[in-house]
């Protein structure tokens, strides 16, 4: 069954340097988006991207953080200079994008432990 | 605001004991609301969407049904191999809202 794909599995960093985070999303879906999910808390949503740009983004989803697809087949989060609170997992998600609606299933990656120091 | 609360935080069921889980979902003109499993370390698996109230779904020992202000997640006769986090998720644009989950444990 195809898979969303998602490197590394863990990442440490330490405060104020860059990374990213990189996906590879189902092969026919258009739709990706990143989700976090800090431990023991809710699975948030941070950015939705569609047709080469953002659709929809939330309030974490600042000037720190960005998307590309760089080309066919990754999608990338970078967050510019990391925080100790951006600490956690880090999930990328894609769907197929059906004639009716938004309403169609998210198919998620195993995630990206980041752990800021 | 679209909210999702799911109750309860924990369950705890020996194998073989039938319960259900709650949703409660807040959203201005629903389009969808998803059950989701979670295993620890892992992403959310969908299990089911439900669009309108009195809609059910079924998948070997769990049913979803939806009203108009909640969800239920049925399980019947569960195993250990039910055990995870169960996420309930309201569609809001093109993003899904989560709650906070309902992990189960089931022993034998």
């Amino acid at each position: 069954e195809p898979e969303v794909t998602q490197t590394p599995s863990h990442q440490v960093t330490q405060m104020g340097q860059e990374v990213i985070l990189r996906c590879v999303p189902i092969s026919n879906h258009l739709y990706f988006y990143w989700y976090r999910q800090i431990l023991g808390q809710k699975v948030e949503f941070l950015v939705s991207f569609y047709n080469n740009e953002i659709s929809e983004k939330s309030e974490i989803f600042d000037d720190q953080f960005s998307v590309e697809r760089p080309d066919g087949s990754n999608f990338t989060l970078k967050i510019r200079s990391t925080k100790l609170e951006d600490s956690a997992m880090y999930f990328c998600a894609s769907r197929l994008l059906s004639g009716q609606a938004t309403n169609e299933k998210l198919f998620f990656g195993s995630g990206t432990q980041l752990s800021v120091l | 605001e679209d909210q999702v609360t799911q109750s309860p935080e924990a369950l705890r069921l020996q194998e073989g004991e039938s319960s259900s889980l709650n949703c409660s979902y807040t959203v201005s003109g629903l389009r969808g609301l998803f059950w989701y499993r979670q295993d620890p370390g892992k992403g959310p698996e969908f299990l089911f969407t439900l669009y309108s109230a009195g809609e059910e779904k079924e998948k070997e020992r769990l049913k979803a049904t939806l009203t108009k202000k909640e969800s239920f997640l049925h399980i019947t006769a569960p195993k250990p191999e039910d055990s995870a986090t169960y996420l309930c998720a309201v569609q809001a644009g093109t993003a899904l809202i989560f709650g906070k989950g309902t992990t189960l444990s089931v022993s034998s």
